[in-house]
This record gives C-alpha cells, sequence and structure tokens, in this order.
C-alpha cells in the first residue's frame, strides 16, 4: 500500500540552526500539506502546496519556513534559524485532489527537538 | 474561529468495554468532520468521516454521527480492543479549503 514516508524520524538540533525535514509523499498525488504537533496541543496546520507554489498557509508558517519540492518526489520543510518553541512533531500529508472529499495520506511524523 | 475539542485523556479501557471520545466543533462555514487514528510508530490515518448533518461514519466497528445541533462528533465503539490502542483525532475542514483543523488527540489504552 502507498504511504507518505518523512526522515528522519527524530531530530535534535541546536538553537538558531537551519534544518531540513524531508517528506516524500504519495507518487500521484498532487496536494502537499505540512502540519505540526507542539507536546500537549493541537495540531496545527502549516502548508499546502500545489503545482509548485504555496496555495494556503497559516499565520505560524513566517519567513523562517519555506517549502520546496526539489525534485519529483520530495516535499521539504526548511526552518531557517530554529527557536526552541519549533519543538514539535511535524507531520506531512499529500492528496490526491484538494477537495472536501478527498482523504489526506500523512507520514509518521519527524519530531523536532531543539535545544 | 475554526477549532476543535477533544475529551482529555488519556483513556484506558479494559477489552470489550465501551469507549466514546467526545468531540465538539466551531466552524465558521459548514464542515466535513473526521477521525483519524495514529497507532504507534505510523502516520495518521483517516478512520471515518461525515460530510453532512446527521451522516454517520463508520469503519473497523468505530462510529460517529455528524450532530448540527450540538455541533459534536463523537467517536465510539462498542466493544475496544487491545489493537485499538492508538491516539484518536478529530478534525474538521471547510468547503472549498484544503486544511484540516485538528483537535488535540485522545490516546486510548486498551488493556488486555
Amino acid at each position: 500500500e502507498p504511504e507518505v514516508t518523512q526522515t528522519p524520524s527524530h531530530q535534535v538540533t541546536q538553537m538558531g540552526q537551519e534544518v531540513i525535514l524531508r517528506c516524500v509523499p504519495i507518487s500521484n498525488h498532487l496536494y502537499f500539506y505540512w502540519y505540526r504537533q507542539i507536546l500537549g496541543q493541537k495540531v496545527e496546520f502549516l502548508v499546502s502546496f500545489y503545482n509548485n507554489e504555496i496555495s494556503e498557509k497559516s499565520e505560524i508558517f513566517d519567513d523562517q519556513f519555506s517549502v520546496e519540492r526539489p525534485d519529483g518526489s520530495n516535499f521539504t520543510l526548511k526552518i531557517r534559524s530554529t527557536k526552541l518553541e519549533d519543538s514539535a512533531m511535524y507531520f506531512c500529508a499529500s492528496s490526491d485532489q484538494g477537495t472536501m472529499n478527498t482523504e489526506a495520506f500523512f507520514g509518521q511524523g519527524t519530531r523536532l527537538t531543539v535545544v | 474561529g475554526n477549532s476543535v475539542t477533544q475529551m482529555e485523556g488519556p483513556v484506558t479501557l479494559s477489552e470489550e468495554a465501551f469507549l466514546t471520545i467526545n468531540c465538539t466543533y466551531t466552524a465558521t462555514g459548514y464542515p466535513s468532520l473526521f477521525w483519524y487514528v495514529q497507532y504507534p510508530g505510523e502516520g495518521l490515518q483517516l478512520l471515518l468521516k461525515a460530510t453532512k448533518a446527521d451522516d454517520k461514519g463508520s469503519n473497523k466497528g468505530f462510529e460517529a454521527t455528524y450532530r448540527k445541533e450540538t455541533t459534536s462528533f463523537h467517536l465510539e465503539k462498542g466493544s475496544v480492543q487491545v489493537s485499538d490502542s492508538a491516539v484518536y483525532f478529530c478534525a474538521l475542514k471547510l468547503t472549498g479549503a484544503n486544511n484540516l483543523f485538528f483537535g488535540t488527540g485522545t490516546r486510548l489504552t486498551v488493556i488486555p
């Protein structure tokens, strides 16, 4: 069964460092997403990406964040200068359409710890 | 605004017990409602969904009914199994939007 894969499963980084979280969406999907969950809080939407551009983003997704689809398979989230409060579980997701009735498939998450 | 409030966990039940996980929502439009499940070491998987009022979503013995009058979408299962141990997330999606609004998740542990 096709699945979304994320690497690494856990990343520890020093405050101020750049970090790139990687995701391989399901191959025929067109819509890609990043969400995050700070420990004990809600899963929050960060950004959606379609046709090589951001289609929607939340207020969390500020200039420190960027997304890229560098090739035909990967979808990355970059945090330029990490802060302690960026520590969270980051989930990547993809769907074949962006419509209401389409299921989004999620990866297992990358736990980012900023020290 | 748009938000989902879930019953706080963790929830621990014995095998074959009845499960209810409460979920209520607020939405600026007419949302679709979802339950996702995350088993240990895996991603979030869609468990069930309902797209309009009074719809009942069901899967793997789990059910949830879209109640517009009470803005709720409570998850129920008549007899839980050890394999149901996971974190359960309630979520909503507005018409025309791509993103999901999630609750905090409820961890369920079923003991034999």
